[in-house]
């Protein structure tokens, strides 16, 4: 099972808009609506933003907003701010065998 | 609140063994799917393996079967993966992680785990 694809670096200026991709296939985000996405900070544990693609758990700020086309899932983080830079994982179910696939990861810098 | 807290990881010789332990509180243990979960230095993450609420079903990436054993005690809120024959390609942090209806919604720390002779 190969690996999600994402941009390896999205940047923005704070207040503005951008939109991480990922990029799967019918066997995976295409199979489901089953794609999380990861906020990782430097040293830390990944941390749940979004799940069952668009779903949001309790204390995430609504800034944070998923979708899914075929097999290419999106999270879009709006009115970007400092403490959005970070590392950002996709994740899609891909089966019971195989379980879980993540994606490559995404850099975001807020310029 | 939810807490998983890993150890074991340590520095091993290529060929060796390690056993990693993941302690969990602030949920009912018994009643979910539970992952390992890798991220090598620098790179992204790897899911491992998982296993069901009473053990009787196990899976695992490819690139570990065989080597690596999952296994719980819920008896004990805890979760162990047994790592044989490692190799310098299973250097990475170790998560333990649970999951929710099919998605992984917590993680612990990590404890990092360094195959080097």
């Amino acid at each position: 099972q190969s690996a999600l694809t994402q941009p390896a670096s999205v940047s923005g200026s704070p207040g503005q808009s951008i939109t991480i991709s990922c990029t799967g296939t019918s066997s995976d985000v295409g199979s489901y609506n089953l794609v999380s996405w990861y906020q990782q900070h430097p040293g830390k544990a990944p941390k749940l933003m979004i799940y069952e693609v668009s779903k949001r758990p309790s204390g995430v700020s609504n800034r944070f907003s998923g979708s899914k086309s075929g097999n290419t899932a999106s999270l879009t983080i709006s009115g970007l701010q400092a403490e959005d830079e970070a590392d950002y994982y996709c994740c899609s179910y891909a089966g019971s065998s195989t379980s879980y696939v993540f994606g490559t990861g995404t850099k975001v810098t807020v310029l | 609140e939810v807490q998983l807290v890993e150890s074991g990881g340590g520095l091993v010789q290529p060929g060796g063994s390690l056993r990693l332990s993941c302690a969990a509180s602030g949920f009912t243990f018994s009643s979910y799917w539970m992952s390992w979960v890798r991220q090598a230095p620098g790179k992204g993450l790897e899911w491992v393996a998982n296993i069901k609420q009473d053990g009787s079903e196990k899976y695992y990436v490819d690139s570990v079967k065989g080597r690596f054993t999952i296994s719980r005690d819920n008896a004990k809120n805890s979760l162990y993966l047994q790592m044989n024959s490692l190799r310098a390609e299973d250097t990475a942090v170790y998560y333990c992680a649970r999951e929710l209806e099919l998605e992984i919604d917590y993680w612990g720390q990590g404890t990092l785990v360094t195959v080097s002779s």
